[in-house]
């Protein structure tokens, strides 16, 4: 089974402070990717990162930056939080293909209230 | 750009058969998703369609019909744990470099006695 888990289910910080949010997936694959769910807006693509060291940026990266240092390990830093930050965080993994189902596969998620 | 578009809300009664809706406009087409979402979970992944027809997988079908931009999801046999959001989602190969997946705000579907 695949495994993809988030450094924390829940999450209280402060305005201003500097955010860590921790993914790490089991199963070797090479694209990793953050994403935020909102109501009404469903799941928006923040940052991927298709291989050890390199970063894309999503839809809405603003705000948000990205460190994968090791395959399996995929951080979303939030520099200094605000309250429009405040989100359900998603991350999830797939393998290199691009054909076959090649489906993503989610972590937990992570609530995130900024105060 | 990439739009998506599927109803926000359905309720359906126990034991029915539902059909939700997708239509998506993209500037390229290479696969389309279909999720389930409970309340507070991770999405899991349902079907996967990349060429027109129908997907069958036990009391879950997909359909797919490329040159209309339209799928649907079926569920047949509803059961009270069938009550989640379902969510749509396109993978697009022009998106540049990745080949992104973008996702519709998904269906609230609320299974009702």
């Amino acid at each position: 089974d695949v495994k993809v888990t988030q450094s924390s289910r829940y999450l209280v910080k402060r305005t201003g402070e500097k955010v860590f949010l921790e993914c790490v997936q089991d199963m070797d694959h090479e694209n990793m990717f953050w994403y935020r769910q909102d109501p009404g807006l469903g799941l928006r693509l923040i940052y991927f990162s298709y291989d050890v060291k390199m970063k894309e940026k999503g839809d809405i990266p603003e705000g948000y930056s990205v460190s994968r240092e090791k395959k399996e390990r995929f951080s979303l830093i939030l520099e200094s939080a605000s309250t429009n930050q405040t989100s359900m965080y998603l991350c999830a993994s797939t393998s290199l293909g691009t054909s076959g189902t090649d489906t993503q596969y989610f972590g937990p998620g992570t609530r995130l209230t900024v105060l | 750009g990439q739009n998506i578009d599927q109803p926000t809300e359905m309720t359906a009664t126990e034991g029915a058969i539902v059909q939700i809706n997708c239509t998506y406009q993209t500037s390229g087409f290479n696969g389309l998703f279909w999720y389930q979402q409970h309340a507070g979970e991770a999405p899991t992944f349902l079907s996967y369609n990349v060429l027109d027809g129908l997907e069958e997988k036990g009391r879950f079908s997909s359909f797919l019909s490329r040159s209309k931009g339209y799928s649907y999801l079926l569920l047949k046999e509803l059961q009270m744990k069938d009550s989640a959001s379902y969510l749509c989602a396109v993978r697009d190969p022009n998106s540049g470099g990745y080949q992104k997946v973008t996702f519709g705000i998904g269906t609230k579907l609320q299974v009702i006695p």
